[in-house]
């Protein structure tokens, strides 16, 4: 059973349309982190949420960290294909010496 | 810098062979771990190590060992390969623990027939 449940598993859309991809617990987290991973590679950190209800934009990319700190969403707007991969959220619980515990991630494709 | 590196990038093992996975990162991180990624599972923690001298277990320990001699290596040996270890397998390092960005390996993709 995952700690973290993601949702959806796939998205595909088109250039341009916005997309949301959730990240739920039952469990209270004390960070909670947001990577890309692309075909053959390690996953890329996008951004470490850490207060509840905190809301991080990175250019079109928006993170919302849930007020208390189970659940958290990603926003893209104006999708474009370059966005296309596997998002996975991460979070860690207070004193879990950095133990993180990973979604099974929502494979994004955005077709031009 | 090079960052974490992994070798090999692919391997095929028969059942029962036992072998090495490599891990090196040049960045002076104390925290190392290791996961590994299934279709549908996401990261799955096998073993973390806080600091050379120093390791302990993640969510999925059993058929693996670990150690950290210094800072910079962390191997993860398979002792005795099974069909359930097939998988991709990523090191990973970061500065601290709680809230540290991750930085991962490319990856292995190991096979076990």
């Amino acid at each position: 059973t995952q700690l973290l449940e993601q949702s959806p598993q796939f998205l595909s859309i088109q250039e341009g349309e916005n997309l949301t991809v959730y990240c739920n617990s039952s469990s209270v987290f004390s960070s909670l982190q947001w990577y890309r991973q692309e075909p053959g590679e390690g996953p890329v950190l996008l951004v470490t949420v850490v207060t509840g209800g905190e809301v991080k934009k990175l250019k079109r990319l928006t993170f919302q960290f849930g007020d208390a700190r189970k659940d958290s969403s990603l926003h893209i707007t104006a999708a474009q294909p370059g966005d296309t991969g596997l998002y996975l959220c991460a979070g860690a619980k207070t004193d879990s010496w950095g133990k993180l515990q990973f979604g099974a991630g929502t494979q994004v494709v955005v077709t031009p | 810098n090079a960052g974490v590196t992994q070798t090999p990038k692919f391997q095929v093992l028969k059942t029962g062979q036992s072998m090495t996975l490599q891990c090196a990162q040049d960045m002076n991180h104390e925290y190392m771990s290791w996961y590994r990624q299934d279709p549908g599972m996401g990261l799955r923690l096998i073993h973390y190590s806080v600091g050379a001298g120093i390791t302990d277990q993640g969510e999925v320990p059993n058929g693996y060992n670990v150690s950290r001699s210094t800072t910079e290596d962390f191997p993860l040996r398979l002792l005795s390969a099974a069909p359930s270890q097939t998988s991709v397998y990523f090191c990973a390092s970061s500065y601290g623990q709680e809230g540290y960005e991750q930085y991962f390996g490319p990856g292995t993709r190991l096979t076990v027939t």
